[in-house]
């Protein structure tokens, strides 16, 4: 079983819908969980972090953490053709070390 | 606010060889991580170093090594290179005052290894 689990894809969803995007991970001690964009040829970019359960908001982004069920999504409203990009899910299991263990990410594509 | 950079950009080595990457921290962190991505793949954690000491290590063997500078910019250095060892390296730093577990990256630096 992989340490930090998410869908590949790719994802495709129309512009102006909501994008989901799931993660899960397999230890149950993680602190902290992160959401990163990356643009093709890009290096990973810092869009979301969250450390308590429930949801937590940032303009159109929403990120959503169980840790009872060890799964955390991002929710992406009104998504406009510039948020096509690889998604990737991190989780730091120790707050010393902010070793971050990622997903191989979900690649979304938002159609016109 | 100065952003986290890296050099070279690009780089072409061949079997065998040596290759040192530099990464500089963004201002007011202390804390450089080190990570590998493959083509199609997530970031792979390699080292961190915080205040000069290594403070955590990944899954690779002893001939990736680094180094960090009391100006907290941090090299990372690759000995004896493989095929396998092209990919994307990526330095993040994090530590800050506020947002001190959040992790920055920088542009990276394409390794190819022919």
């Amino acid at each position: 079983q992989k340490e930090v689990e998410q869908n590949s894809g790719p994802l495709s969803v129309p512009e102006g819908a909501i994008a989901s995007l799931n993660c899960t991970y397999s230890d149950r001690g993680s602190q902290s969980f992160f959401w990163y964009r990356q643009y093709s040829g890009k290096s990973p970019e810092l869009i979301m972090s969250i450390y308590s359960n429930g949801d937590k908001e940032d303009g159109r982004f929403t990120a959503q953490l169980n840790k009872a069920s060890q799964y955390v999504s991002l929710l992406i409203r009104d998504s406009q053709p510039s948020d096509s990009a690889t998604y990737l899910c991190a989780v730091n299991k120790d707050w010393g070390a902010q070793k971050l263990v990622f997903g191989q990410g979900t690649r979304l594509t938002i159609n016109p | 606010e100065t952003g986290v950079t890296q050099s070279p950009t690009h780089l072409i080595k061949t079997r065998g060889q040596q290759v040192t990457l530099r990464c500089s921290s963004q201002s007011g962190h202390n804390t450089v991580s080190w990570y590998q991505q493959a083509l199609g793949q997530g970031p792979q954690f390699i080292f961190q170093y915080y205040r000069e000491e290594e403070n955590g290590r990944g899954n690779f063997p002893p001939r990736f090594s680094g180094l960090q500078f009391p100006n907290y910019s941090s090299e990372l250095n690759v000995n004896a290179l493989e095929l396998d060892d092209s990919a994307l390296y990526l330095c993040a730093s994090s530590g800050g005052s506020q947002r001190y577990n959040e992790q920055f990256f920088g542009p990276g630096t394409r390794l190819t290894v022919l």
